[in-house]
């Protein structure tokens, strides 16, 4: 079954330290890779997706991802993160030329002023 | 622009009462999907629509049944109200097929007393 996994539940850093957030998906075929973003008390925003190309993706903030197809990675990254960047982070991949639309379980950033 | 529409807002029910949830994708958005958020806890997908039909189930008790109805909206019907049924639910809606990306409504907060 397609899965979506990310390694870090919880992530403490202070701030202008680098993040980098894993993500792994389990299928065989092509899909859509993505990461939104719930700040506390709001709803899911898109931070950043990948569909082809260039593997390398900016998104808003600041973010960066970059999909290595050969270890069914989709990581996050930021070179230095503000405490306004305390959230939880969602990788989520989408099943290309399906409905299928999985989450990962989640990463709590709390970056510590 | 337009956004993701849900309503009502916040909803207070009792034990076994009853539900329903409403949805207004963004306009021309062909696809829906619902999640529920569990207090600390990661979005479980729930059940998606694409042009009216379910397209994918999730977790979804018996309980809870959903729709699309033909202006594109959708509507989560719950029963038998639990009190671990109290959760945020969100809605989301995609032009899946053109962009991939969802997006999300602000959520409806149900609380079962």
């Amino acid at each position: 079954a397609q899965s979506v996994s990310q390694h870090n539940h919880h992530v403490i850093l202070s701030e202008a330290a680098s993040l980098e957030l894993g993500c792994n998906y389990s299928y065989g075929g092509t899909v859509n890779l993505f990461w939104y973003v719930q700040y506390p008390g709001q709803h899911l925003q898109l931070l950043l997706k990948y569909f082809s190309g260039d593997p390398l993706v900016k998104g808003i903030k600041g973010f960066e991802a970059e999909f290595i197809k050969s270890k069914f990675s989709f990581n996050l990254r930021k070179p230095s993160v503000q405490w306004s960047d305390t959230a939880e982070y969602f990788c989520a991949a989408a099943v290309s030329g399906t409905y299928k639309y999985i989450f990962g379980t989640g990463t709590r950033l709390k970056v510590l002023a | 622009a337009a956004g993701v529409i849900q309503s009502p807002r916040h909803l207070i029910k009792e034990k076994r009462e009853t539900a329903t949830l409403k949805c207004y994708p963004i306009p021309r958005h062909d696809t829906v999907y619902w999640y529920q958020q569990g207090p600390g806890q990661d979005p479980q997908f729930l059940i998606s629509f694409y042009e009216k039909m379910q397209s994918d189930k999730g977790s979804i008790p018996d309980r809870f049944s959903a729709q699309q109805f033909s202006d594109y909206h959708s509507e989560l019907n719950m029963s038998s109200l639990e009190l671990g049924d109290s959760a945020l639910y969100f809605c989301a809606s995609s032009a899946l097929m053109v962009s991939g990306e969802l997006f999300f409504g602000e959520g409806s907060r149900l609380t079962v007393l």
